[in-house]
């Protein structure tokens, strides 16, 4: 079945770094844009970064931009989000998705499978 | 940026009752809205995209409705698993970027 197994959550010191990763399985990965969407404790969802099928078109959302990167590695089917000068307000719960079609042009317009989540908390 | 504002903030109801929860966009998005249904320690589900097609495996009881600014999630009859938090969410044609509403917490009266 479609699955999305999360890894490489934690503790990190603000200003320090953490890559946490998503491994896909049951899917042709590399027909799917992949997102990554945070969850702070107690608060609703916010979109991070998109990544297209092909790893050639990175969005961000403007929280993060210029401080995390996503990518991914096709042939291990693999997401990553490398977060780069991580403060406390980056204390979230981190899910990556999928893209519900492939055949919606680069990105789809909704997520149709998403992982269980991984904790990353902020704190020194 | 368009931003997604739902109504009410939570929503008391009992098993076997209606549900409706409202999400306004601050800009027409035609019919590109989506929504999530969430328990707590769970990641969210899809149930609702392009504003009225239930995802695989929804129940019927679930449907959607509306386009441009308006959209409505409606459960036709409350079983006692669909007590969670729903998101509606859309998708800004270019640059891609993703927005969700800020939840509905239907909770048990």
């Amino acid at each position: 079945q479609v699955q999305l197994v999360q890894s490489g959550g934690g503790v990190v010191q603000p200003g320090r770094s953490l890559r946490v990763s998503c491994g896909a399985s049951g899917f042709t990965f590399s027909s799917y844009g992949m997102h990554w969407v945070r969850q702070a404790p107690g608060k609703g969802l916010e979109w991070v970064a998109s990544i297209s099928y092909d790893g050639s078109d990175k969005y961000y959302g403007d929280s993060v931009k210029g401080r995390f990167t996503i990518s991914r590695d096709n042939s291990k089917n693999t997401l990553y989000l490398q977060m780069n000068s991580l403060r406390a307000e980056d204390t979230a719960v981190y899910y990556c998705a999928k893209d519900r079609s492939s055949a919606a042009g680069i990105f789809d317009y909704y997520m149709d499978v998403w992982g269980k989540g991984t904790t990353v908390t902020v704190s020194s | 940026e368009i931003v997604l504002t739902q109504s009410p903030a939570t929503l008391s109801l009992s098993p076997g009752e209606r549900a409706t929860v409202s999400c306004r966009a601050s800009q027409s998005v035609t019919n590109y809205l989506a929504w999530y249904q969430q328990k707590p320690g769970q990641a969210p589900r899809l149930l609702i995209y392009d504003a009225s097609n239930r995802a695989t495996g929804v129940p019927a009881r679930f449907s959607g409705s509306g386009s441009g600014t308006d959209f409505t999630l409606t459960i036709s009859s409350l079983e006692p698993e669909d007590f969670a938090v729903y998101y509606c969410q859309q998708r800004s044609n270019w640059p891609p970027k993703y927005s969700f509403g800020q939840g509905t917490k239907l909770e048990i009266k």
